[in-house]
């Protein structure tokens, strides 16, 4: 079965410092991976995907994901956070039978401190 | 313009009531969705449908029940509220082709309130 997995379920960081949101996958077939963040009183927004193709993906807002197939990750990454990023990140995989439903991991929120 | 719209934005009812959450979207997508966000965040999807026909429906009460007019509408109906509804439901939508690479747009949420 598609699963995702999120082990943080906060992750803190000081502005300016580079920021890392863990995700690991478990899925029969390719993976279609996604990153969406969900601001306060808002739907998520998409950020990125990996398809296939390159393993470094680049998004949105300066936000890039690294697809590790031996260490089944996507972990999300920033080089300098910003203290508008605090918000709650969500990881996602596409589900099984070449669905487009997507399989949400539990969350994680960040916190960038001034 | 707002690409998936949700209305209402806030809905506060009592036990036992009937009610209809409205989604919109103006993306041109073929694929719209219905997930439920729950107080711990955990968000799952309810219902999918593509350009009117429904191809997903999860292990979800038969209270619920999605109608789509047409492919850029998609509503939700429940009767008999419960307390265990309370939660933030939003729309989505994706261009669709049952690929599952496409990423999907998601509205601002109702979030349902139960007295």
């Amino acid at each position: 079965a598609q699963s995702v997995a999120q082990p943080e379920d906060q992750v803190n960081v000081a502005e300016g410092n580079p920021l890392t949101v863990k995700c690991t996958y478990s899925v029969s077939g390719n993976p279609y991976l996604f990153w969406y963040v969900q601001y306060p009183n808002r739907g998520l927004q998409f950020l990125l995907k990996y398809i296939t193709g390159d393993n470094l993906v680049k998004g949105s807002y300066g936000f890039e994901a690294e697809f590790n197939k031996s260490q089944t990750s996507f972990h999300l990454k920033k080089p300098s956070a910003l203290v508008s990023d605090s918000a709650l990140y969500f990881c996602a995989v596409r589900g099984p039978y070449n669905t487009d439903k997507l399989i949400f991991g539990t969350g994680t929120r960040l916190q960038v401190f001034p | 313009d707002t690409a998936v719209s949700q209305t209402p934005k806030y809905l506060v009812t009592q036990m036992g009531n009937d009610k209809s959450i409205k989604c919109e979207q103006n993306l041109g997508h073929d694929t719209m969705y219905w997930y439920k966000q729950d107080s711990k965040k955990f968000l799952k999807i309810m219902f999918s449908y593509n350009n009117k026909e429904l191809i997903i429906n999860e292990t979800v009460p038969n209270r619920f029940s999605p109608k789509s007019p047409d492919k850029a509408h998609l509503n939700l109906h429940i009767n008999s509220l419960e307390l265990g509804d309370s939660a933030v439901y939003f729309c989505a939508s994706s261009p669709g082709g049952q690929k599952g690479n496409q990423p999907q747009h998601f509205g601002d949420g109702t979030r349902l309130s139960i007295l």
